[in-house]
Formats: C-alpha cells, structure tokens, sequence
C-alpha cells in the first residue's frame, strides 16, 4: 500500500531564510513523487515531480525537492523564503509499476514565512 | 496554466436542494478526478474516471454521484444536499498511463465551495 507522511502540521520561517517542507513516503516499488501548493480558496498547483534520474528536481517558483531513497524522504526547499510563498503544501507519491493506481496524498504542511 | 474550470466557484444553497456541480478540462485527459476538502485540511479522493462511461468510487465514502458522458466533462452530483456536504470540491484531471514509462501529473481546477444551511 502506499502512504506518505509530512510529520509537519505548520511550519514557520522569516523571509529571506532558506525553508524546508519535509515528506516521506512508502511504496511497495519505486516511486514517482509530486508537490502541490495551495493558496486560499484556490485549488492546487503543480510545483515539481520525480520521476527517474537526478535526485535534485527543480520546479516551480525556485523551489526544489530532493529524493532520498534510503530515507524515503522527498523534502520540499527553498534557498529563500518570500512572504508570498505562505500557503498548504501537499506531497503526494504513486508506485511507479502500479500505473493507473491513484495518487496518495499527504495532509499538507501549513507554510507561514513572516516579514 | 491548467486548462481545467469548475463552476460554481461558490455555491450557497438550502437542505434537500439537488445540486450538480461542474468539471470540464481541455486538456484531452482520460483519467478525472473528484476531491473533498475541508478548508485548510487533507484531500479526500471521493470519485474518478479512467475515461467515458466509466466511474469509480474513491478512498472516501460520498453521497455524491458522478457521471462521464464525454471526456472533458465530469459533472457531480447530490440529490438532496445536507450540511454535512458543506466543504471545497475540487476537480482534477491527468492522462491515464498506458504504460510505466508515462507519468500521469493531476492537474486540479480552482474548486467549489459548498456551503449546504
């Protein structure tokens, strides 16, 4: 089965520092590894996946994720923080040899970054 | 930009009423999706389509129904809405893999939000 954690509910970073949304995840092969954001009332928007290759993915809004398979990780970074980067992350993993089988979404992380 | 719409955006109705709320995407997608969120929280898998004429329950259990008569369309139903439907409804879609080597990114409309009195 597969499942993914972000064992933070809220993180907090004043702007201009780097930031860190962490993600693990469990899958029975190997994954395939996303990351949403989500401001107010708004649905959510695609930032960056893993698929294969280069453990360092870049996306969106100069975020990037690294995948770490011996820790199952797949944390969310940033070298700096702005203001406007405050919302709800979700990380989200489906097994790779299972295609067709849905995502598994995590419960998101709450991302303040203060002035 | 994902080319994907959901209206109402915002939906403000009484006990017992039938509502049906809208999906459509532009993008040529088989694979569609139906999330329940509560403000702020987790998303809920509660529908989906792998393509026309074929619908699937998700992870959560829902009252709703939904139907896929065409492939950029996938409208959601209640029958007689309740406060306890009240939340975001968020729509999404993603090629369906036909093989290992496709990744099938979801890409999410802006949502509805119900609000059932």
């Amino acid at each position: 089965a597969q499942s993914v954690a972000q064992p933070e509910d809220q993180v907090n970073v004043a702007e201009g520092n780097p930031l860190t949304v962490k993600c693990t995840y469990s899958v029975s092969g190997n994954p395939y590894l996303f990351w949403y954001v989500q401001y107010p009332n708004r649905g959510l928007q695609f930032l960056l996946k893993y698929i294969t290759g280069d453990n360092l993915v870049k996306g969106s809004y100069g975020f990037e994720a690294e995948f770490n398979k011996s820790q199952t990780s797949f944390h969310l970074k940033k070298p700096s923080a702005l203001v406007s980067d405050s919302a709800l992350y979700f990380c989200a993993v489906r097994d790779m040899e299972h295609y067709g089988q849905n995502f598994v979404f995590g419960p998101g992380t709450r991302l303040s970054v203060l002035p | 930009e994902a080319d994907i719409y959901q209206t109402p955006r915002y939906l403000v109705i009484g006990t017992g009423k039938k509502i049906t709320l809208e999906c459509s995407q532009t993008m040529g997608h088989d694979k569609m999706y139906w999330y329940q969120q509560d403000p702020g929280m987790e998303l809920h898998l509660i529908h989906y389509s792998y393509g026309v004429n074929s619908t699937e329950k998700g992870d959560l259990s829902s009252e709703s129904t939904v139907s896929r008569i065409r492939t950029e369309h996938f409208p959601l139903t209640l029958e007689s809405a309740r406060p306890s439907h009240t939340s975001q409804y968020l729509c999404a879609s993603s090629e369906y893999p036909l093989s290992g080597g496709t990744v099938d990114t979801q890409y999410f409309g802006p949502g509805t939000r119900l609000t059932v009195l």
